[in-house]
């Protein structure tokens, strides 16, 4: 498969735990803000997103916690599978313009 | 079938070359965006377009042109490449509704200049 990021920060999990992905940013201005995976030769996929008025939002497995105070987004999964290895991007969104960060490779033990 | 489609999927190329990118979407959106992506670094917007006759520059658009040929179609080219620009172009749509936070993208291509 491609190699999207030969010096990410990596996370390694056991298979059934919560896994914590974190983002600090740069942009108090940013509207939204958005977590994006990305599966070894494939493009990044949305995963959930939240506006900046808010702290915490919940999805299928994931939910995002926003802390605009010190400008930290994470990404909690629970009961962490095999199917989320993979590479996850934090997204600013800034009026039109969407700005990744560099994102975290997840490894997922069986 | 996929909603954006990328061809090539890889490519290698020599330096100096003109090479062309083709992507085209089945998802009806009005916004195209081509990406790069480079080990280490997050995605870099080289162009955009909100519809046919909209082009926009990006944060690295030096050396690359664009054609929005139709809503479903934005094409990504390198007039003459060198090998700096060997990396992972993607490209996305976005339907440009509400806050516009979701973007669905290609397989990606892989391009490498010699």
């Amino acid at each position: 498969g491609e190699s999207v990021g030969l010096h990410l920060p990596t996370l390694s999990v056991q298979e059934g735990d919560n896994s914590i992905i974190n983002c600090a940013y740069s942009n108090s201005a940013s509207d939204y803000f958005i977590w994006y995976k990305q599966e070894s030769g494939k493009g990044p996929q949305f995963i959930i997103d939240i506006r900046s008025n808010m702290d915490k939002r919940q999805g299928q497995r994931v939910t995002v916690l926003l802390n605009k105070t010190v400008k930290h987004l994470s990404l909690q999964i629970a009961a962490t599978q095999p199917g989320d290895s993979a590479v996850y991007f934090c997204a600013e969104k800034r009026g039109f313009k969407t700005i990744f960060g560099a994102g975290t490779r997840l490894f997922v033990k069986a | 079938d996929a909603d954006v489609t990328q061809t090539p999927r890889n490519r290698i190329t020599k330096t100096g070359k003109r090479i062309m990118l083709e992507c085209s979407q089945t998802k009806g959106h009005d916004r195209m965006y081509w990406y790069r992506q480079d080990p280490g670094l997050g995605l870099r917007l080289i162009y955009y377009s909100f519809d046919v006759k909209d082009i926009n520059k990006g944060e690295i658009s030096d050396g690359y042109s664009v054609s929005r040929q139709a809503q479903a179609k934005f094409s990504l080219s390198l007039e003459s490449a060198i090998p700096n620009q060997t990396a992972l172009y993607f490209c996305a749509t976005s339907p440009g509704t509400g806050f516009d936070t979701e973007a669905f993208f290609g397989q990606g291509t892989r391009l490498t200049v010699v």
